[in-house]
């Protein structure tokens, strides 16, 4: 079973759209992450979540909303966003944060 | 804030030929991360190192903690190398915390 899971693969949404993103890891790690991948441009981490705790928020506007009801599962609610957003976003996970991460395979989010 | 600097940005080899990609970095770390990113947006991770040399198959990473430098080499490279390749640093950011630094990665193309 792949370690890391992301749900949808793909989505399509409208400005005026509420969506969520999500993630799942199998792997018993404590520390969850979301990153943003636009074109030609380097990951950027977004939020960091060790243990259910947010520790990080690299000033993400408030249209992105996580969520982590445990250290298996991490969402990100999406609402009112820009077609700037549209991007591939990455949920990772690791042991303790900071250790080698482990990638899912990214939504392909488009915002029309 | 450490800098994260990978070259080249694109690289173009033949098949069968050495290959070489750099990642240099500006301040002290705990470990280095080289991840391989597949079209599609895949990620893996391929090593983490924090001195000398690791070899996986036709991969070798190496890194230089005086010089702040690393490399990472494919040995006979093969069109299935083809995909981009990211250097990423874990450094201490202070209250018991690390952060990873991402570079820009570097887009490797083998031609048959």
């Amino acid at each position: 079973e792949t370690g890391v899971t992301q749900t949808p693969r793909h989505l399509v949404m409208g400005m005026t759209n509420k969506k969520s993103l999500k993630c799942e890891q199998h792997l018993g790690h404590n520390a969850m992450y979301w990153y943003k991948q636009s074109a030609k441009k380097p990951l950027e981490l977004m939020f960091v979540y060790n243990f259910k705790e947010q520790t990080e928020n690299n000033s993400v506007p408030s249209r992105f909303s996580p969520e982590c009801p445990n250290s298996s599962h991490l969402f990100l609610h999406l609402h009112t966003l820009q077609p700037e957003d549209s991007a591939l976003y990455l949920c990772a996970s690791s042991p303790t944060p900071g250790d080698t991460q482990y990638f899912g395979p990214g939504t392909r989010l488009t915002v029309l | 804030k450490n800098e994260v600097e990978q070259s080249p940005q694109n690289l173009t080899a033949q098949e069968g030929e050495f290959i070489t990609i750099n990642c240099s970095y500006s301040v002290g770390i705990s470990a280095l991360h080289w991840l391989q990113q597949h079209p599609g947006g895949g990620i893996v991770s391929l090593f983490m190192l924090s001195s000398g040399k690791k070899k996986h198959g036709r991969l070798i990473a190496t890194i230089n903690i005086q010089e702040k430098h690393s490399s990472l080499h494919i040995t006979a490279s093969h069109p299935r190398d083809s995909a981009v390749y990211i250097c990423a640093v874990r450094a201490y950011s202070g209250a018991g915390s690390y952060q990873l630094t991402f570079g820009k990665g570097t887009k490797l193309s083998v031609i048959p």
